[in-house]
């Protein structure tokens, strides 16, 4: 069965970087696009990116203005995704999710990121 | 991308039917057959309970249907039981090659 299981919580400061990353199971990595969903406290679910974990291609939402980037490492069959120069607006719940088709049909279980002075 | 536009809540009885509404553009819900919809329970990820307008994946109660007309999706859910209270989001491609949510909406069983 496909799970994707993520990192941890992070708190981090205002101004500073988090990697998250995401480590799928039950596939073959690279024959599957993931992306990265979040969800701040309260608020509905914002898409972030995907990647084409097969040959590294991405694509981002432009809400993002640069700050993402979303890589893998095919050899750890993992993804990553880092978010710079975060601000209090950037708390939320990071989720991972395999796309397919155009769905999201598995789901990390989500990383929890606080940005706190 | 501006978010797709749900009702922030319905509502309903057990057994009855509720129907919960997704708009958007002709750059995404109507411009394509890929809109999905989601479950989430409090505190959990969400799960696929639509895709591609009217499928449902494996494993999903077929109380759950969907379809589209134009710009705007709608999911219905029939015979409500308690278990379907929770918040769903619709979801769609977009001629930019990106993906859009909605608001979410949040169904109360009464």
């Amino acid at each position: 069965q496909v799970h994707l299981v993520q990192s941890g919580a992070e708190v981090k400061k205002p101004g500073a970087s988090v990697r998250v990353s995401c480590k799928p199971s039950g596939y073959t990595f690279i024959n599957r696009h993931l992306h990265w969903v979040r969800q701040a406290p309260g608020q509905r679910l914002e898409w972030m990116g995907w990647l084409n974990a097969g040959n590294g291609d991405t694509k981002y939402s432009h809400n993002f203005r640069g700050r993402v980037t979303i890589t893998r490492d095919t050899s750890a069959s993992t993804a990553y995704m880092e978010l710079r120069s975060l601000t209090s607006e950037d708390t939320a719940v990071y989720y991972c999710a395999r796309l397919s088709g155009y769905s999201h049909d598995f789901w990390g279980q989500g990383t929890l990121v606080t940005v706190s002075s | 991308q501006s978010a797709l536009t749900q009702p922030a809540s319905v509502s309903g009885s057990p057994g009855q039917s509720i129907t919960i509404s997704c708009t958007g553009t002709y750059s995404d819900v109507g411009g394509y057959n890929y809109v999905s919809w989601y479950q989430q329970h409090p505190g959990k990820a969400p799960k696929l309970m639509i895709y591609d307008v009217n499928k449902r994946p494996s494993g999903v109660s077929n109380r759950f249907s969907a379809s589209k007309s134009g710009n705007t999706a709608s999911l219905t859910i029939s015979g409500l039981q308690a278990a379907d209270e929770a918040d769903y989001y619709c979801s769609s491609y977009t001629s930019s090659s990106t993906w859009v949510f909605g608001g979410g909406t949040r169904l109360t069983v009464l």
